[in-house]
């Protein structure tokens, strides 16, 4: 079973602040990395699949950088704003496992007006 | 396209009863897989499937559960007997690629159906 953690768990930021949160995982056999945004009441939407180390996605206020050495993957917002308040999970396929994703537990993020 | 469709989006149902639920995927994507969250446990995986294939089953939690999926638009996830430990979300998604493009391709998640076992 493939180890990804993401931290913090929660997040609570007031609107207009700038934020990031981390996602490991193993930095061996490194395919790609998913980033999944989850509303509450809705269903996870991806923002970003990364497969290059050093690659930067960006996605309006939201962008994620990566490192395949040493196994992470930064998120942030820039200007949180309250509808940016969702669970944010990264997912690691395991080549184990028929490339099957496995997920982190999530950041949540909570933004206040 | 509508998106991942995925029926019912509620479902209560006592314990020992059989519970099915549906999944049609995305015109056009190959791959299909079943997600289960739970507070414990978060997002797991139970199978997926490629190609109407099932490739990976290890996440299905025991006999009580089985998967089908008869053509590329329709898929089936069965509990039976149902248990309250069962209750849960169960999110379809579905996404292109072969074995290895699933790494690659963003997965489109369906909306859920709520499943609660008295």
């Amino acid at each position: 079973i493939l180890n990804v953690e993401q931290s913090p768990q929660s997040l609570h930021v007031q609107e207009g602040d700038s934020t990031n949160f981390t996602c490991s995982f193993p930095s061996s056999n490194f395919y790609a990395l998913h980033w999944y945004r989850w509303e509450t009441a809705k269903s996870p939407e991806a923002l970003f699949v990364m497969t290059l180390n050093g690659d930067e996605k960006k996605k309006g206020r939201i962008s994620a950088t990566l490192n395949t050495k040493e196994g992470y993957s930064y998120l942030y917002i820039k200007g949180s704003q309250p509808e940016d308040s969702a669970t944010y999970l990264c997912a690691f396929p395991d080549r184990n496992a028929g490339n099957m994703l496995t997920f982190g537990g999530g950041t949540r993020l909570m933004v206040k007006p | 396209d509508a998106g991942v469709i995925q029926s019912p989006r509620h479902e209560v149902t006592e314990m020992g009863q059989e519970v099915t639920l549906r999944c049609k995927p995305i015109s056009g994507h190959n791959s299909l897989f079943w997600y289960r969250q739970t507070m414990m446990r978060g997002l797991e995986l139970l199978i997926y499937f490629n190609n109407n294939v099932p490739i990976d089953d290890s996440g299905m939690p025991e006999d009580r559960f089985s998967a089908k999926m008869p053509n590329a638009s329709f898929s089936t996830l069965k509990i039976q007997p149902s248990e309250p430990r069962d209750s849960a979300v169960y999110f379809c998604a579905s996404s292109l690629g072969g074995l290895a493009g699933i790494s690659y391709n963003e997965q489109f998640f369906g909306p859920g159906t709520r499943l609660t076992v008295l």
